[in-house]
C-alpha cells in the first residue's frame, strides 16, 4: 500500500526565515501524483501543487518551491522568507489508483508550521 | 472561481442520531469523495463516487455510512447512527478527471457527537 511520511510533526520559525517541509513517499506504481495541501487554522484544505511522477523539474511559485527527487522518493516543500500567514498545517499526499481504477489521496500526518513575528 | 461548498459548517448531534452532511461539488466535475479528519490527525479517505455509484470505500466506511447524489448537484454523506468516535471534520472533494487533475476540497463540516 502507498504511504506518505512527514517526519516533522511541528516546526517553529521566526518570520523571514526559510523553512523546508519534508515528505517521503512509498509506492509501487510507476505513474503517480504528488500533492501538497495547506490547512490554515480555519480548517479548510487548500491545494498548493500537483506533480506527476514523470516530471522531476523543481517548481517555484512566488515564495514557495518544491523539490521532487524520485531517486529518494521525496517531495519537499520550501517556503522562502516565511510570513505569519504561512502558519498552518501542511499535508503531503500521494494519489493511489486501485485495481478497479478508482483513485484516492493518501495523506501524510501533516507538519504544523508556526511562523512567529 | 468555482468551489466545493459544504453545509453545515458545524453540526452537533446526539449519539445514535442520524446526520446528513451535504456537499455541492464543482459543476463539471465527475469524481466525488468524502474524507475524514479526526481532530489533530491526518486526513483519511472514506469513499469515492463516480457515475452514480461507489467506486471505492475504505474500512472506515461501514454499514453506518452511505452516500448519495440525489439530484445531480448535491452529494451527501449520511451516518445512520452516530457514535462518539464519528466526531471529526468531514471533507467533500471533487475532481474533473482522474489522474492528473487535482481534487478540490470543500471547507469541511465539523461533526461533534455528544
Amino acid at each position: 500500500a502507498q504511504k506518505v511520511t512527514q517526519a516533522q510533526t511541528e516546526i517553529s520559525v521566526v518570520e523571514k526565515e526559510d523553512v523546508t517541509l519534508d515528505c517521503v513517499y512509498e509506492t509501487r506504481d510507476t505513474t503517480y501524483y504528488l500533492f501538497w495541501y495547506k490547512q490554515p487554522p480555519s480548517g479548510e484544505l487548500v491545494f498548493l501543487i500537483r506533480r506527476n511522477s514523470f516530471d522531476e523539474q523543481n517548481e517555484i511559485s512566488g515564495r514557495y518551491s518544491w523539490n521532487f527527487q524520485k531517486s529518494t522518493s521525496s517531495f519537499n516543500f520550501t517556503i522562502t522568507a516565511s510570513q505569519v500567514v504561512d502558519s498552518a498545517v501542511y499535508f503531503c499526499a500521494l494519489s493511489e489508483v486501485s485495481q478497479g481504477g478508482s483513485e484516492k489521496l493518501v495523506f501524510g500526518k501533516g507538519t504544523k508550521l508556526t511562523v512567529n513575528p | 472561481e468555482p468551489e466545493v461548498t459544504q453545509t453545515p459548517s458545524h453540526q452537533v448531534t446526539q449519539m445514535g442520531q442520524e446526520v446528513i452532511l451535504r456537499c455541492v461539488p464543482i459543476s463539471n466535475h465527475l469524481y466525488f469523495y468524502w474524507y475524514r479528519q479526526i481532530l489533530g490527525q491526518k486526513v483519511e479517505f472514506l469513499v469515492s463516487f463516480y457515475n452514480n455509484e461507489i467506486s471505492e470505500k475504505s474500512e472506515i466506511f461501514d454499514d453506518q455510512f452511505s452516500v448519495e447524489r440525489p439530484d445531480g448537484s448535491n452529494f451527501t454523506l449520511k451516518i445512520r447512527s452516530t457514535k462518539l468516535e464519528d466526531s471529526a471534520m468531514y471533507f467533500c472533494a471533487s475532481k474533473k478527471l482522474t489522474g492528473y487533475s487535482e481534487a478540490f476540497f470543500g471547507q469541511g463540516t465539523r461533526l461533534t457527537v455528544v
